[in-house]
């Protein structure tokens, strides 16, 4: 079984610039979830989708951020503009239902720099 | 919100020595999972449990939901074990939110 894939792995970018992450999650996994990780800290949950709906994106920017998950399938997640502090890993995972029994999935993440 | 604290913060070990790390949650949850991030950032899941003990080779787990804490042990550490350890707690809001603990960083030396 495949794991969870995202690219790109890494990005250099600008402050003022715009961003995309991209990813597919293990087949068949309904639930799809994007974090933030900070160095030095644990993973922040930015948004959730269950098929192609939002269950949380209480803490998702929204000013700046967006994410989609058209089809239910793939997910990108969008910075536009990119601040200093939006320097962190983004990590996207999966798991087959999203209830409270399920186990998560993680793909390799994707580095993002902001200079 | 709920808070979820992990200690230690840092743990440096001689390689075969054993250890104990400790995730307590401030409120109820749904369930609870213990990660592993390599030094390369991938979270790989170690356990899933809700309550009671597992065990996978040289690791277990035990979770008291009801004093509100987890367990990891580590037994006959390897370097490979190096990494941040994480707990992430699940609480039903409406839907199931996942807040992770700030983690325990492991070094174990050869």
């Amino acid at each position: 079984e495949a794991g969870v894939a995202q690219s790109p792995r890494y990005k250099i970018i600008e402050k003022r610039q715009s961003v995309a992450f991209w990813c597919n999650p293990i087949s068949g996994h309904a639930t799809l979830y994007w974090y933030q990780q900070i160095l030095g800290q644990g993973p922040k949950l930015l948004i959730q989708f269950q098929n192609n709906g939002v269950v949380d994106d209480s803490q998702l920017p929204k000013d700046r951020f967006s994410a989609e998950r058209l089809k239910g399938v793939d997910s990108t997640l969008k910075i536009q503009p990119a601040k200093l502090e939006d320097s962190a890993m983004y990590l996207c995972a999966s798991s087959h239902s999203g209830a409270g029994t399920d186990t998560q999935y993680f793909g390799p993440g994707t580095r993002l720099t902001v200079l | 919100g709920i808070q979820v604290e992990q200690s230690p913060p840092d743990l440096i070990l001689q390689e075969g020595a054993n250890s104990t790390l400790r995730c307590n949650f401030s409120d109820s949850v749904n369930n609870l999972q213990w990660f592993h991030q390599n030094p390369w950032g991938q979270l790989i899941n170690l356990f899933y449990i809700p309550s009671g003990t597992k065990q996978n080779g040289r690791l277990s787990a035990t979770t008291v939901a009801t004093e509100r804490y987890s367990l990891l042990y580590i037994s006959s550490s390897q370097t490979t074990d190096s990494g941040v350890y994480f707990c992430a707690v699940l609480m039903n809001t409406g839907g199931f939110k996942t807040i992770f603990g700030a983690g325990t960083r492991l070094f174990v030396k050869a």
